[in-house]
């Protein structure tokens, strides 16, 4: 079946350092792509999402590309903010599958000043 | 902004009561989620709901049912709580359109511990 898979945490950064968190994914047929991101204390919120092969999502200085080829979302941002301290999930959504989100593990990440 | 609440944001019961957990969002959204989240394990899918009355088995529903009596409103029922029901559960809900390109909506979750 359908599976993500995302690098383990936790990832310590100091701050304006770049992040990448690795995303990959099985899928039997053509998935959208999302990254949510849980602060502390809160529900998940979409952090970005491509629908389809070679898009790009952004938002908040974040940054994926959904590669078709290597099967790969990445998430990636040039500097981090101890803001950014959270957990990200990656998910897929595929239309095979009735459209429920299947997410990662999450990854946790902790910005020090 | 789409707002998705849930009744309690942390909650303690003993093993073998009945408990519910309700979740309300006021978007007129036609799709409601119900998640439980455990650390190494991401999110898993116990049950969603397309419409009024509607619902589905998501990944993990053994011991759990739900209830959609109104659109905006979708309860989720532990029969007989057990400990290994001890989680944070997380309600979400979606537009109604191309399913999986839609944005789900999450609200702030309940921790629930069984004892």
């Amino acid at each position: 079946g359908d599976s993500v898979t995302q690098m383990e945490g936790p990832v310590t950064l100091s701050e304006e350092a770049c992040l990448t968190i690795n995303c990959t994914y099985t899928a039997t047929g053509y998935p959208s792509l999302f990254w949510y991101v849980q602060y502390p204390g809160e529900g998940l919120q979409l952090l970005l999402k491509a629908t389809k092969a070679d898009d790009k999502g952004s938002n908040k200085g974040f940054e994926a590309t959904y590669r078709k080829e290597t099967t790969s979302f990445h998430l990636e941002k040039g500097s981090v903010q101890v803001s950014d301290s959270a957990v990200y999930f990656c998910a897929l959504s595929d239309d095979n599958q009735g459209g429920k989100l299947i997410f990662g593990q999450g990854t946790e990440l902790s910005v020090k000043p | 902004d789409v707002k998705v609440t849930q009744s309690s944001r942390y909650l303690v019961k003993r093993t073998g009561e009945k408990v519910f957990l309700e979740c309300v969002q006021d978007m007129d959204h036609e799709n409601m989620f119900w998640y439980r989240q455990d650390p190494g394990l991401g999110l898993r899918l116990i049950y969603f709901s397309y419409d009024v009355k509607m619902k589905e088995k998501g990944d993990i529903p053994e011991g759990y049912s739900v209830s959609r009596e109104k659109k905006e409103r979708f309860s989720l029922i532990l029969e007989s709580a057990s400990t290994n029901q001890t989680s944070m559960y997380l309600c979400a809900s979606s537009d109604q359109g191309e399913p999986s390109r839609e944005t789900q909506y999450f609200g702030p979750g309940t921790r629930l511990l069984v004892l």
